[in-house]
């Protein structure tokens, strides 16, 4: 299996553009999770799916941010409009079961806003 | 709310035992996870303890007493390579880390 795909590797945009992460999971997987990370606030959960229904969404920072699963094998994460502040690492991780199984992360995207 | 304690950074010498711990407060518990993350690549996972005790997996062993909301990973024969961050996660939720630096 080639692991959790995620797409790009890098972003570098202006602000005020929208910015479109995309995930690919572990086939079989039937749980998804976006975070974010950096240095001050360490790595954030965002949003989990469950079998491609969102389950909680709390640490989606605001309305800037939506996710969606529209299958089981993608999702998406969008910035719209991006501001400097979202500059982070973006990773994407699956499992077979929410806080019982671990999670595979992908590689992550590295966003810059500037 | 969910609290996820560990110490920020912690440093060791090659072939020494470290102890890294964790303490969490959480209202439902699953399981206590430990993930390894170097710098500039993504998580992976550790260990797992659901149950209390010691979770060994040859060099690495975890231990868990969930009625003291307390963890941690012991790291023996340390290499340099086990210098990285050490991430204590429960219920799908990340402490901090710790960022552990081996020494020759």
């Amino acid at each position: 299996d080639a692991g959790v795909i995620q797409s790009p590797r890098h972003e570098v945009t202006e602000m005020g553009q929208e910015v479109t992460l995309r995930c690919k999971p572990i086939s079989g997987h039937d749980y998804l999770f976006w975070y974010r990370q950096t240095m001050m606030r360490g790595l954030e959960l965002l949003i989990y799916f469950n079998n491609n229904v969102p389950i909680d969404d709390s640490g989606m920072p605001e309305d800037r941010f939506s996710a969606k699963m529209p299958n089981a094998s993608f999702s998406t994460l969008k910035i719209q409009p991006s501001e400097p502040r979202d500059s982070a690492v973006y990773f994407c991780a699956s499992s077979l079961g929410a806080g019982v199984l671990e999670q595979y992360f992908g590689p992550g995207t590295r966003l810059t806003v500037t | 709310g969910q609290n996820i304690d560990q110490p920020t950074e912690m440093t060791a010498t090659e072939g020494a035992i470290v102890q890294i711990n964790c303490t969490y407060q959480t209202s439902g518990f699953n399981g206590l996870f430990w993930y390894q993350q170097h710098a500039g690549e993504a998580p992976t996972f550790l260990s797992y303890n659901v149950l209390d005790g010691l979770e060994e997996k040859g060099r690495f062993s975890s231990f868990l007493s969930r009625s003291k909301g307390y963890s941690y990973l012991l790291l023996k024969e340390l290499q340099m390579k086990d210098s990285a961050s050490y991430l204590c996660n429960n219920d799908m939720r990340f402490g901090a880390g710790t960022r552990l630096t081996v020494k020759p």
